[in-house]
């Protein structure tokens, strides 16, 4: 089972859409989870932390499972802007501690006018 | 604020040639640093991180090295490139907290040739 497994896409969708996006974890130790967006040809940028409890920034939603080992990110009203890579982040806590983040290698959003 | 700078921002470079990309941390102090590579269509893999000055730990085998000369200085080299070091370049810095965020450079996309 891949470290962080997520479907590539692309997902298109029209503007003012919602889009969801899942992914999948092995390491069951794991403490930290991000989400991060990747434009093209540009740096990974934090886009949001994931709390036990669930969280929410503006039009973002980042839930967590960590039963299911399972981690979501919802987006409603999508902008032309979201367009993008959009990277699951899971704390390792390997044999380099709590430092490595493993990164799965993304799932593209494409929003369409 | 906190910001990361590397150069050079691109880089060809033929076989066999020697490799240097540093990368500077401002506006925190004894950061962790860490040098990712993401290769075409390929999630990010991490090759080196530093916990403090001299302290180095590779995740990776390969013919790259890393040094950390200063507390926000962190120096990615090769004595002699290979076809399959192309790629891109990515330095991150994060504080040891509960949560661990890291936050990345504008990156070195390497070409060889």
């Amino acid at each position: 089972r891949k470290e962080v497994e997520q479907d590539p896409g692309p997902f298109n969708v029209p503007e003012g859409a919602t889009v969801a996006f899942n992914c999948t974890y092995s390491n069951s130790a794991s403490q930290s989870f991000f989400w991060y967006r990747q434009d093209c040809r540009k740096e990974p940028k934090l886009l949001m932390s994931v709390y036990s409890s669930g969280n929410e920034d503006g039009r973002f939603t980042a839930q967590l499972n960590r039963a299911s080992q399972y981690i979501s990110l919802l987006i409603r009203d999508s902008k032309l802007s979201d367009s993008a890579t959009y990277l699951c982040v899971v704390n390792g806590n390997s044999g380099a501690g709590s430092y490595q983040l493993t990164f799965g290698k993304g799932t593209k959003l494409s929003v369409i006018p | 604020s906190q910001t990361i700078h590397q150069w050079p921002a691109t880089l060809v470079q033929p076989v066999g040639s020697p490799l240097s990309l540093e990368c500077t941390v401002e506006g925190t102090s004894n950061p962790n640093l860490y040098w990712y590579r993401q290769a075409a269509g390929r999630g990010l893999q991490l090759l080196f991180y530093s916990v403090g000055i001299g302290q180095i730990s590779s995740e990776v085998p390969q013919n790259l090295s890393a040094s950390r000369p200063q507390d926000r200085q962190f120096i990615l080299s090769s004595k002699k490139l290979l076809l399959s070091d192309s790629g891109f370049y990515l330095c991150a810095w994060s504080t040891v907290g509960s949560y661990n965020e890291q936050f990345f450079g504008p990156g070195t996309r390497l070409t060889v040739l």
